[in-house]
């Protein structure tokens, strides 16, 4: 029963170039959560989604990101014309849907770095 | 929005001994409270939750206590192991809104 699953595990991009994440949930999560950890600091919200859906975006910085979760495949957060500023650990986590429990389950991480 | 702190940043124990970890929160409105291990290189890994309508949970050698009046919360972890050494973070959340608040983190380190 595998978990949640990321890659890449590592990404080295310069500056202006574009990242992108992919996320794979746990199966029969329907529910993805993405957050920013910065060195030495806690995990911090970016963006909630269900499938074809954004429901909470609160945390995503306002230009330059974006994050899908289409009907098939994996979740995807983008990261355009990507600076030094956006290295940072990139986790996901997983949950079944609402209703169950609120427990995320998370994946081992992409690290960004940002020449 | 919510406000998680989180004592103390760093954590040294003597194998055996216990440890403690306490975090405060600010919305009286949360209701969902885990802690999360997380080691070198690897993404956080659930050690134990606790719902508002709880006061303490106990898995073996962790214990959560909650005082919701304080809002505080608190993870303590007895018969200390080198293996439990990690950053431990705890978090808050709203049933149905979801996203967790973090705290700043925890580092444990266990001397054998």
């Amino acid at each position: 029963n595998a978990g949640v699953m990321q890659n890449p595990r590592h990404l080295v991009r310069r500056r202006g170039q574009e990242a992108r994440l992919r996320c794979s949930p746990m199966k029969g999560h329907s529910h993805v959560y993405w957050y920013r950890q910065l060195p030495e600091e806690g995990l911090k919200f970016m963006v909630y989604l269900q499938k074809e859906n954004i429901i909470d975006e609160s945390g995503m910085p306002k230009e330059r990101f974006s994050a899908e979760f289409p009907k098939e495949g994996p979740s995807i957060l983008r990261i355009q014309q990507v600076v030094r500023g956006d290295s940072a650990a990139y986790f996901c986590a997983s949950k079944p849907g609402t209703g169950s429990t609120d427990t995320q389950y998370f994946g081992p991480g992409t690290r960004l770095t940002v020449l | 929005g919510e406000n998680v702190e989180q004592h103390p940043s760093t954590l040294s124990v003597q194998e055996g001994d216990s440890a403690v970890i306490k975090c405060t929160y600010s919305d009286s409105a949360s209701n969902y409270f885990p802690w999360y291990k997380q080691e070198l290189g690897k993404g956080p890994q659930l050690i134990i939750d606790i719902r508002s309508n709880v006061g303490e949970k106990k898995d073996q050698r962790i214990a959560v206590t909650l005082n919701k009046t304080a809002k505080h919360f608190s993870l303590h972890i007895t018969e200390t192991q080198p293996e439990d050494s990690a950053v431990y973070f705890c978090a808050a959340s709203i049933y149905n809104f979801n996203k967790f608040y973090f705290g700043s983190g925890t580092k444990l380190n266990v001397k054998p």
